[in-house]
C-alpha cells in the first residue's frame, strides 16, 4: 500500500509569509507526528495527533506554529510569519496508534525561508 | 530534558571494514530505536530494543542495548556501499510515542 506522503516536497518562501505543509498518513493509522530536522541536528518532535486530537503540542517552537488534523487522516502544519530560522526539513510520520508502534516517515518537506 | 549523544558524527570507511556507532545518554529509556535515513527520504526503522543487555542482529548489523538502558551501539560487519546513510538513534519514553532523537552518524562506505 501507499506510504506516508507529504506535499510540497520543496517550498521556498519569503520571510514573513505564511506556509502550509500537508501530510497524508498511511490509511488506517490513527497516530500522526510532525518532526523538524535542521542541518546538523537530530529530529525535533513538534506535535502528536491521536485521531483528530493533539494531546501533546509541547514541541511547537512558538505560537506561529499550528497544526490540525481532519477526518482522522490528513494533517496540515501551518507556520505564520515565517522566519529564516524556520528553514528545515519538516517530517511527518504515522503509526497504528498503540504505544511503541513503529512510526513510518514520509519523505519530508524542505522549507527554505529567504 | 532527555538527550542522546551519537558518535562519531561522521564516518568514512572502505568497503569490507567493520565499524561501530554509539548512542549515549544520562537518561534511562524504555526503548531504543535505530533508523537509517537516505538523502531526500524519511528515516526507516531498523530495529527496536527494549530490554537492558538485549542484542539483536539484522544480517550484518548488530544492535546492543546497554544494561542500564542508557546507551546503545550499532556494529556493522564488512560494510558495503549500500550501507551509506545517516544512522539515527531514538529513545522512547514511557508512552513510547514521543521519541528523542540523536543528531545522527553520517556513514559513507567507499567502494
Amino acid at each position: 500500500g501507499a506510504g506516508v506522503s507529504q506535499s510540497p516536497s520543496n517550498k521556498v518562501t519569503e520571510k514573513g509569509k505564511d506556509v502550509e505543509l500537508r501530510c497524508d498518513p498511511i490509511s488506517g493509522h490513527t497516530a500522526l507526528y510532525w518532526y523538524r530536522q535542521s542541518l546538523g541536528q537530530g529530529l525535533e518532535f513538534l506535535i502528536y495527533f491521536q485521531g483528530n486530537s493533539a494531546p501533546d503540542k509541547s514541541g511547537l517552537p512558538s505560537d506561529r506554529f499550528s497544526a490540525e488534523r481532519t477526518g482522522g487522516s490528513v494533517s496540515t502544519l501551518t507556520i505564520q510569519r515565517t522566519q529564516q530560522e524556520d528553514s528545515a526539513v519538516y517530517l511527518c510520520a504515522s503509526s497504528l496508534g498503540l504505544a511503541g508502534d513503529e512510526q513510518y516517515f514520509g519523505p519530508g518537506t524542505r522549507l527554505t525561508v529567504t | 530534558t532527555q538527550l542522546l549523544e551519537q558518535s562519531p558524527q561522521f564516518l568514512s570507511i572502505q568497503e569490507g571494514e567493520n565499524l561501530t556507532v554509539y548512542c549515549n545518554s544520562s537518561s534511562v529509556f524504555s526503548s531504543l530505536q535505530w533508523y537509517r535515513q537516505e538523502p531526500g527520504e524519511g528515516p526507516v526503522l531498523l530495529v527496536t530494543v527494549v530490554t537492558g543487555g538485549e542484542v539483536k542482529k539484522l544480517k550484518r548489523l548488530t544492535f546492543q542495548f546497554g544494561d542500564a538502558r542508557k546507551d546503545s551501539s550499532l556494529h556493522i560487519t564488512a560494510a558495503q556501499p549500500g550501507d551509506t546513510g545517516l544512522y539515527l538513534c531514538a529513545g522512547g519514553g514511557g508512552s513510547n510515542y514521543k521519541l528523542t532523537f540523536g543528531k545522527g552518524t553520517l556513514l559513507t562506505v567507499n567502494p
